[in-house]
């Protein structure tokens, strides 16, 4: 399978502990991006790097989420001190080379978290 | 900050039947614009996009959509529906002349009976 990848599909976590997720993009994309999403909501932005360097921040990214792409590859968000408002559908998606903001993105199958 | 308004959140259609499906942005500079599309159980999958040109953009399976500038809309059309294309469809926007974050509606459920 050569599309975008995430692990674990799925987490179940006390109020208070760490998590931490991965993201492997398709091979030849530079881009990647990672969306939280919520029932009844469509994803939205959290972060985005190019290569390794991360070039976007959204305000919902509170210091306690951090993400890195330390290789230009794969991607790791997170969470610190995890709060049950945190709970969602954390998605990945990559995009190819090419004019900044157009490509398409592919979507990996999220990472569904659930804070008890 | 841009927005995206899907105004249908739940939309029960027959098969055959026509489809249209209203997204307004709130942007009012150069825009990339695209719908994707969720199946149960499945990925969020491209179904088209518009950067320029032409405004009316065909897509897969049957759908189209048509960029109206002058009422920020995008809205997603397909004349007849099938019982397949049940799913989560979510407008989506970029702004390429401000950054790389790209603003999603809160989706339409789209449930087609056989």
């Amino acid at each position: 399978d050569t599309g975008v990848s995430q692990d674990p599909r799925h987490k179940i976590t006390k109020r208070g502990q760490n998590v931490t997720f991965r993201c492997d993009p398709i091979s030849e994309h530079n881009r990647l991006y990672w969306y939280r999403q919520t029932l009844g909501q469509g994803p939205e932005f959290l972060t985005y790097f190019q290569n390794e360097a991360q070039l976007e921040k959204s305000r919902l990214l509170s210091d306690r989420f951090s993400a890195e792409r330390p290789k230009g590859s794969f991607s790791t968000l997170e969470i610190q001190r995890t709060e049950q408002g945190d709970s969602a559908m954390y998605l990945c998606a990559s995009s190819p080379r090419g004019d900044r903001g157009t490509g398409e993105q592919f979507f990996g199958p999220g990472t569904r978290l659930t804070v008890l | 900050a841009q927005s995206v308004s899907q105004h249908n959140h739940h939309v029960i259609l027959s098969e055959a039947a026509s489809l249209e499906l209203g997204c307004n942005y709130s942007y009012g500079g150069t825009v990339n614009l695209f719908w994707y599309v969720q199946y149960p159980g499945q990925h969020l999958q491209l179904l088209l996009k518009y950067f320029s040109g032409d405004p009316l953009v065909k897509g897969i399976k049957g759908f189209e959509a048509e960029f109206i500038k002058s009422k920020f809309s995008f809205n997603l059309r397909k004349p007849s529906v099938q019982w397949s294309d049940t799913a989560e469809y979510f407008c989506a926007v970029n702004a390429p002349n401000t950054g790389n974050q790209f603003y999603f509606g809160t989706g339409t459920s789209l449930t087609v009976i056989p």
